[in-house]
């Protein structure tokens, strides 16, 4: 497709459970980042990743929080041993190199119960 | 803690006025940019601002960047119900290029 593509779009779990989260960039996008928006909040910045830099994993609230991203491919966002505050919207973006315009997926609604 | 105000948080308006959204901080960025978010979608980029002082227009919104660059606006001229939204204002620091700092957002409702 043409724009960023997430999966699934929503998905519901319970706590303690293990998730994956999927992001499909823009194609020949160098750039890809995930961000964390609460309900009715802003979006907090997770992680980025450039090219085959190490990632800047500054913004991971925790070590539950892990990303990987294959080459200048798809990207995975997992969260180990799930919280209730870690429902949120995730929403993966892509540009074409760092400091370029960045372009959003419609995100993934994650529900912990 | 959000480096970039924005104020105010909700606004409702009828179709036809105007109306301007504020993005306010202490940090001096290298850009700012604007986006708008529908319900269910991530954001889309409306404009991006590199230069203090610089002014910017789409059709009937107009954005600026303040000269110190700290803060921004976004100005909103006749508005139509289809600017409904959420407004959200980011901002990237000199020393942190990959990081957008996102404020909180304006929720945006025009009525007919």
């Amino acid at each position: 497709g043409a724009g960023v593509s997430q999966s699934p779009s929503n998905k519901v779990t319970e706590k303690g459970k293990d998730v994956e989260l999927r992001c499909d960039p823009i194609s020949g996008h160098t750039a890809l980042y995930w961000y964390r928006q609460r309900l009715g909040q802003g979006l907090e910045f997770l992680i980025y990743f450039q090219g085959n830099s190490a990632p800047d994993k500054s913004g991971l609230p925790s070590d539950r929080f892990s990303a990987e991203r294959t080459g200048e491919s798809v990207s995975t966002l997992t969260i180990q041993r799930t919280q209730q505050e870690d429902s949120a919207v995730y929403l993966c973006a892509s540009s074409l190199g760092v400091g370029q315009p960045q372009h959003f997926g419609d995100g993934t609604r994650l529900s912990i119960l | 803690t959000q480096l970039l105000e924005q104020s105010p948080q909700f606004l409702s308006i009828q179709e036809g006025e105007n109306l301007t959204v504020y993005c306010n901080s202490s940090s001096v960025f290298s850009s700012l940019q604007w986006y708008r978010q529908e319900p269910g979608e991530g954001p889309v980029l409306l404009v991006t601002v590199v230069t203090g002082g610089e002014v910017k227009k789409l059709k009937r919104l107009t954005f600026q960047f303040g000269d110190a660059r700290k803060d921004s606006s976004l100005h909103i001229t006749a508005a139509q119900t289809g600017d409904t939204g959420l407004y959200l204002c980011a901002g990237t620091l000199f020393d942190s290029w990959g990081k957008l700092q996102f404020g909180a957002g304006t929720q945006v409702v025009v009525t007919p």
